[in-house]
């Protein structure tokens, strides 16, 4: 049974860069056709897609983060990470982190980590 | 990007009742949909991909339908359990997007 587990600071500071990182277990990260995907839900709001990884080597990034966002990931830890620049408080949010597999050519976010919720403030 | 919408927002139903949920995408994404559930406090989960085929695990009293930009998820015989906000998400093209939910009262 694959487990996602979100990791990271909770509190960020504006103009500051926030990381977090996703732990997989009960799977290898780096086998099999998954993308690793970030999404976000600001309180009281809808799921927002942040991008993901594919374990073939590809990122993909939501254009309207994607000159602040990175995503990465670690093979020898079994971890993929996210990176986000230059916050402000709009990027108050709780961050999941998910695996997406191929049904066919179609794809669905199957599991989920249980999300970690990270404020931006001073 | 592609815009999903859901309706309602909002609805109000009993145990027992047969509930109706849709999503409408700004365009055609085939059968590029998947639903899934989210109660409070806890991570969404994935209830029907591929428009309407049914996660190992999902009781049967949830189906879902359609095909291009017109999509549905009905619940037959309400439980106490499928209290909870239903997100509506197309994997066409990227960015992923999602509904804005539907969220699934007690009357």
């Amino acid at each position: 049974q694959v487990q996602l587990q979100e990791s990271g600071p909770g509190l960020v500071k504006p103009s500051q860069t926030l990381s977090l990182t996703c732990t997989v277990s009960g799977g290898s990260i780096s086998s099999g056709s998954y993308y690793w995907t970030w999404i976000r839900q600001p309180a009281g709001k809808g799921l927002e897609w942040i991008g993901r990884f594919y374990t073939g080597g590809s990122t993909n990034y939501n254009p309207s983060l994607k000159s602040r966002v990175t995503i990465s990931v670690d093979t020898s830890k079994n971890q993929f990470s996210l990176i986000l620049s230059s916050v402000t408080a709009a990027d108050t949010a709780m961050y999941y982190c998910a695996r997406a597999s191929n049904y066919g050519s179609k794809k669905a976010l199957d599991y989920w980590g249980q999300g970690t919720l990270v404020t931006v403030s001073s | 990007d592609i815009q999903m919408t859901q309706s309602p927002p909002s609805l109000s139903a009993s145990v027992g009742d047969r509930v109706t949920i849709t999503c409408r995408a700004s365009q055609s994404i085939n059968s590029y949909l998947n639903w899934y559930q989210q109660k409070p406090g806890k991570a969404p989960k994935l209830l029907i991909y591929t428009a309407s085929t049914l996660q190992s695990g999902v009781p049967s009293r949830f189906s879902g339908s359609g095909s291009g930009t017109d999509f549905t998820l009905t619940i037959s015989g309400l439980q106490l359990e499928d209290f909870a906000t239903y997100y509506c998400q197309q994997s066409y093209s990227t960015p992923w997007t999602f509904g804005q939910g539907a969220k699934v009262e007690i009357k």
